[in-house]
């Protein structure tokens, strides 16, 4: 399984600021997707990030609110833009790969936000 | 659209009790199911999962099985532990495309 790291692991930002989350993977993989996981809720696609092209996003979430990059097969960048507390969430990425376990995702870590 | 549904929580028993968490799902076609676990503190783990019809997941004494018939993925374990205390969400998804989770379901085993 690929092993991935975030960065930072959490967080604690001001009401109108903004915040670029990293997640970095240690192989190249097909799928990246970033998740939010709201204080004792489930988790929630925001979307998926393509390489090289614009990510696609679900219903509810927009490109302004949470611009994402994946400039490459192992890296992606969400940044949650103009936070409200509504916005503190553990934000997820996760990968997955080609292959015999193509169905499998794996998840990093997560970046705990709070915002006051 | 897809959903799954879960047992709701929390769950709360002894120490090798036997533990089952319900999850059954609504979807088009034929998904792959999970269980991912989430112990405290941490991110969320891959527990099991199950490609087709009749397929058994297993790991770490934990067990589900694919019934396309009544569209469930419940999770079993004969004898649970305290270090089985975590929250675990069952999902779906069709090839390498997003996953639909559940609720969650926060399992606690006391001694």
């Amino acid at each position: 399984s690929a092993v991935i790291s975030q960065k930072p692991s959490r967080d604690i930002c001001q009401r109108g600021t903004s915040l670029t989350i990293q997640c970095q993977v240690d192989s190249q993989v097909t799928m990246m997707f970033w998740y939010r996981q709201q204080p004792g809720q489930s988790l929630t696609l925001i979307a998926t990030a393509n390489q090289g092209s614009e990510a696609t996003y679900e219903s509810g979430f927009v490109i302004d609110k949470f611009p994402i990059s994946r400039p490459n097969l192992t890296f992606s960048t969400l940044t949650v833009s103009n936070m409200s507390p509504e916005d503190s969430s553990i934000y997820l990425c996760s990968v997955a790969t080609s292959g015999r376990s193509y169905n499998e995702q794996f998840f990093g870590p997560g970046t705990r936000l709070t915002v006051l | 659209g897809d959903s799954v549904t879960q047992m709701e929580g929390p769950v709360t028993l002894s120490e090798e009790a036997f533990l089952t968490i319900n999850c059954t799902y609504t979807a088009t076609g034929y998904p792959s199911l999970f269980w991912y676990v989430q112990y405290p503190g941490e991110g969320l783990q891959l527990l099991l999962k199950a490609t087709k019809a009749d397929d058994k997941g297993s790991n770490k004494g934990f067990e589900a099985t694919y019934r396309k018939e009544t569209t469930s993925f419940h999770l079993e374990k004969g004898s649970v532990q305290v270090s089985d205390s975590a929250v675990y969400f069952c999902a779906l998804n069709f090839g390498n495309e997003k996953l639909t989770f559940g609720t969650g379901t926060r399992l606690t085993i006391i001694p």
